[in-house]
């Protein structure tokens, strides 16, 4: 079955530091990797799209790295901002043309 | 140039009743979906339009129905509202298809109680 797994559930981290948001995912066949951050009570919102030949790609503060060897990706997050409080979603598109699998998201909170 | 945009933004209904979630792009996108996020869970796609005349069932169809009215607008209809309908129901838009690397746009999504 397909399936995109995200870790951790929540994350907290003070204002200024570094994290690092996992996503492991069994989508097949791999098309594109997708990284969205979802402020609460809106519609997620487009961070980067990578595709199986891509191995990192960066919007400002975020960075994503795509494994598709072991089927893996990473979204960084440099020197945090109270802004960037929100949940983050990874998301596999297939190569069929039609189906997004979206995980379940990382709560990402910065306290100041 | 509004995005994607949805009506109404919140809605309660009581089990039984109907009604339909209207979602319009002024993109000139292709394709077109209708999601529904639940907590603790990923986005699932109840329906999608990948051009103007067509639709296709997503994962979760049972209990709604979509008209893609024309190239712009996408409705989502409930006929007869249960409480499992309970969710935030999101409609989305690109120029072309998944395989491709289009950025998908998102509506703020319209947050629906059965009661």
């Amino acid at each position: 079955k397909n399936q995109v797994e995200q870790s951790p559930q929540s994350l907290i981290i003070l204002e200024g530091k570094n994290c690092t948001l996992q996503c492991n995912y069994t989508v097949s066949p791999f098309s594109n990797l997708r990284w969205y951050k979802q402020d609460t009570g809106r519609g997620p919102v487009s961070l980067t799209i990578m595709t199986f030949s891509e191995n990192t790609k960066s919007n400002g503060r975020y960075t994503a790295t795509l494994d598709a060897d072991t089927k893996q990706s990473s979204l960084h997050i440099t020197a945090s901002q109270l802004s960037d409080s929100a949940s983050y979603i990874c998301v596999v598109g297939d190569n069929y043309g039609q189906n997004f699998v979206f995980g379940p998201g990382t709560r990402l909170s910065v306290l100041p | 140039n509004a995005g994607v945009t949805q009506t109404p933004k919140f809605q309660v209904l009581k089990t039984g009743q109907s009604m339909t979630l209207q979602c319009a792009q002024d993109m000139n996108h292709n394709s077109m979906y209708w999601y529904r996020q639940d907590p603790g869970m990923g986005l699932r796609l109840i329906y999608y339009s990948a051009s103007e005349g067509t639709t296709d069932k997503g994962e979760v169809p049972n209990g709604y129905n979509v008209s893609r009215l024309n190239k712009r607008e996408f409705s989502l209809r409930l006929e007869s509202a249960a409480p499992s309908q309970t969710s935030v129901y999101f409609c989305a838009s690109m120029r072309g298809s998944t395989s491709g690397f289009y950025e998908q746009y998102f509506g703020p999504g319209t947050r629906l109680t059965v009661t």
